[in-house]
């Protein structure tokens, strides 16, 4: 079954970067975009930006263009997201989702948490 | 891209129906057969229930349907049971090639 797994919480300081892996099985890897979205405490669901294996191209939101760098390893069937210039709202909880088109499967999340 | 607009709760009694809204543009809901549901339970992650407007994901029951009317989509649930309490987001594929959410809607099952 197609499974995105995420990798763990992270805690950061004001104005560093966070990296968060999101590894995908039980489907064709290059068959499908990744979508990451994001939650923060008590929120709703904010679209930051997908990225399409196959091809290599991007979308990403106005607010985070400039900070958010996605990267692929096809080998490992993984997506990588890194966030630059961290502050205090950016904790949240990051998701990986399946098919920007849908979002059909998601990752179980990854709390990242910027706090001096 | 601005959020597309829900209702911030809504509720029922078990057994009832309930329709949520989620209002956008031309450029997003009107525009996009790409317009889909999501429930989430606390602490969980989102669980697509519908998409492209209407369809279900296999193993999502039939009491949830999605429809459409311009630039407005609807998720109606029948029959309210009591695990159907969440919180229900819509997005919606824009016109910038980009998708966008609803602000969400608390159901409350009473």
């Amino acid at each position: 079954q197609v499974q995105l797994v995420q990798s763990g919480p992270e805690v950061k300081k004001p104005g560093a970067s966070v990296k968060v892996s999101c590894k995908a099985s039980g489907y064709d890897f290059l068959n499908y975009g990744i979508s990451w979205v994001r939650q923060a405490p008590g929120q709703g669901l904010e679209w930051m930006a997908w990225i399409n294996p196959y091809q290599g191209n991007r979308n990403t939101a106005q607010k985070f263009q400039g900070r958010v760098t996605m990267t692929t390893d096809t080998s490992t069937s993984t997506v990588y997201m890194e966030l630059q210039s961290l502050a205090s709202d950016d904790t949240a909880v990051y998701y990986c989702a399946r098919d920007p088109y849908r979002h059909d499967s998601w990752g179980q999340g990854t709390l990242v948490t910027v706090s001096s | 891209q601005s959020a597309l607009t829900q209702p911030p709760s809504a509720s029922g009694s078990p057994g009832q129906s309930v329709t949520i809204s989620c209002s956008g543009t031309r450029s997003d809901v009107g525009g996009s057969n790409s317009v889909s549901w999501y429930q989430q339970h606390p602490g969980k992650a989102p669980k697509l229930i519908i998409y492209e407007v209407t369809r279900r994901p296999s193993g999502v029951p039939d009491r949830f349907s999605g429809s459409k009317s311009g630039n407005t989509a609807s998720l109606t649930v029948s029959g309210l049971q009591a695990e159907d309490e969440a919180a229900y987001y819509c997005s919606a594929f824009a016109g910038s090639n980009n998708p966008v959410f609803g602000g969400g809607t608390e159901l409350t099952v009473l």
